[in-house]
């Protein structure tokens, strides 16, 4: 079960870029990373999931460097509306399944004017 | 695209008391889970299901939650009787057969006095 260990919280100020760092030292051969973000009083929701090198979509950046002991989520110019819970999840890819699902307890993010 | 839908949004009885959760997935998902989610944590799975049957229930207590996926498509979580430690967010997320991507619903906030 590959157990992942996040920064409790972070502030970071608005236009800036935040990144976030999970590490995974006994991620298995075939475990991916997928990150979630939450916003109060909502469910988590999908933002970014990669294997290895840097993976790039509209919201946010992955990277993961060759050991892929650890992965980094890049958020490019944050606003006031990116203050959220991050989740970093490992395990297998496909639909989530076992250690797929243990969210643990994220990153708090809080962005400030 | 229809959300994942659950209600009520929110809920107070008192301790011993029963009460009942409902979740409608997005159409087609074969996967459904539901989670706990309390004040300051992150998500802890309950239950998943993969059409009407269980795959995991390994974390629920069984004792006095139970949940069905008549006809492998809507769901119900039953509490019965709660206890003030079950106030708690209950989500519920679905998953197609692809995809690492779980899609949350906005969650039944339950209080037990």
């Amino acid at each position: 079960l590959a157990k992942t260990t996040q920064p409790i919280s972070m502030d970071s100020y608005e236009g800036q870029e935040v990144n976030i760092t999970c590490s995974h030292n006994n991620i298995a051969t075939n475990d991916y990373i997928t990150w979630y973000q939450q916003f109060p009083s909502q469910g988590p929701r999908f933002i970014i999931q990669g294997y290895k090198t840097k993976v790039t979509n509209e919201v946010a950046s992955l990277f993961i460097p060759a050991d892929r002991k650890s992965s980094t989520l890049s958020l490019p110019r944050v606003s006031l509306s990116d203050t959220a819970v991050y989740y970093c999840l490992v395990g297998p890819d496909g639909p989530p399944a076992g250690n797929m699902l243990t969210f643990g307890g994220g990153t708090r993010l809080m962005v400030k004017p | 695209e229809a959300g994942v839908a659950q209600s009520p949004r929110y809920k107070i009885i008192e301790k011993r008391q029963s009460v009942a959760f409902w979740c409608n997935p997005i159409s087609g998902h074969a996967t459904l889970y539901w989670y706990q989610q309390i004040l300051g944590q992150g998500p802890k799975l309950l239950i998943q299901f993969q059409n009407n049957g269980v795959v995991d229930d390994s974390q629920l207590p069984k004792d006095r939650f139970s949940a069905e996926r008549l006809k492998g498509v809507d769901s119900t979580l039953k509490i019965q009787p709660a206890k003030l430690e079950d106030s708690a967010v209950y989500l519920c997320a679905s998953s197609p057969n692809r995809g690492p991507e779980q899609f949350f619903g906005p969650g039944t906030r339950l209080t037990v006095l």
